[in-house]
């Protein structure tokens, strides 16, 4: 199983957006409604973002937006903010069981 | 709020077993909604999941194929938690091992604090 292809860095100034995409294939991201998407900042364990394309869980700031369309799902941060400045991972469902994990981006706030 | 604190050894030998332990705190392992899930990270693989257990009607697994013949992810339910077993460890293994709770329905989340796992003689 590849893992999904994301762009190694995105950027953007303070109070602007930036949108990360996640490309797989028909067998994970453009087969299932089951895309997440994780921040994690350095050294500390990946926190849930957006889970099925583009639902957030309770306390996740409205900033953050998932979206697909084919075999592509990408991730908005609206409004940048400092604290945003980190990686980002996406994840999708596989089929038989299994989960595949993107490449990871590091998005910087100029 | 849903915990997980992970627990075991920095440091594994070539070829032996890599044990890990995640404790539950806010859920129960035998919760028929939940999926208790390893996942582990390195630099050269990335984030890559290995497995989980639960339990529907009964217990359950799902392997992924890269170690399937390697590992075992089995439920304590006395002491609400779960654990990882990675046999014939390589220096490869080397990574930050996660435990996370999660399904397809929800990803993944809460996730442990991580343990790194160094395999060296």
């Amino acid at each position: 199983q590849s893992a999904l292809t994301q762009p190694p860095s995105a950027s953007g100034s303070p109070g602007q957006s930036v949108t990360i995409s996640c490309t797989g294939t028909s067998s994970d991201v453009g087969g299932y409604n089951h895309v997440s998407w994780y921040q994690q900042h350095p050294g500390k364990a990946p926190k849930l973002m957006i889970y099925e394309v583009s639902k957030r869980p309770s306390g996740v700031p409205d900033r953050f937006s998932g979206s697909k369309s084919g075999n592509t799902a990408s991730l908005t941060v609206s409004g940048l903010q400092a604290e945003d400045e980190t990686d980002y991972y996406c994840s999708s469902y596989a089929g038989s069981n299994n989960y595949v994990f993107g490449t990871g981006t590091k998005v910087t706030v100029l | 709020q849903v915990q997980l604190q992970q627990s075991g050894p920095g440091l594994v030998k070539p070829s032996q077993t890599l044990s890990l332990t995640c404790a539950i705190s806010g859920d129960s392992v035998s919760s028929k909604s939940a999926a208790w899930n390893w996942i582990r990270q390195s630099p050269s693989r990335g984030l890559e999941w290995l497995g989980r257990t639960y339990y529907r009607s009964k217990w359950s697994n799902d392997y992924a194929v890269s170690v399937k013949s390697r590992i075992t992810v089995n439920p304590d339910t006395s002491k609400n938690q779960f654990s990882l077993q990675l046999n014939s460890v390589t220096p490869e293994d080397t990574a930050v091992y996660y435990c996370a709770r999660g399904t397809i329905a929800t990803g993944f989340d809460p996730w442990g604090q991580g343990t790194l796992v160094t395999v060296s003689p």
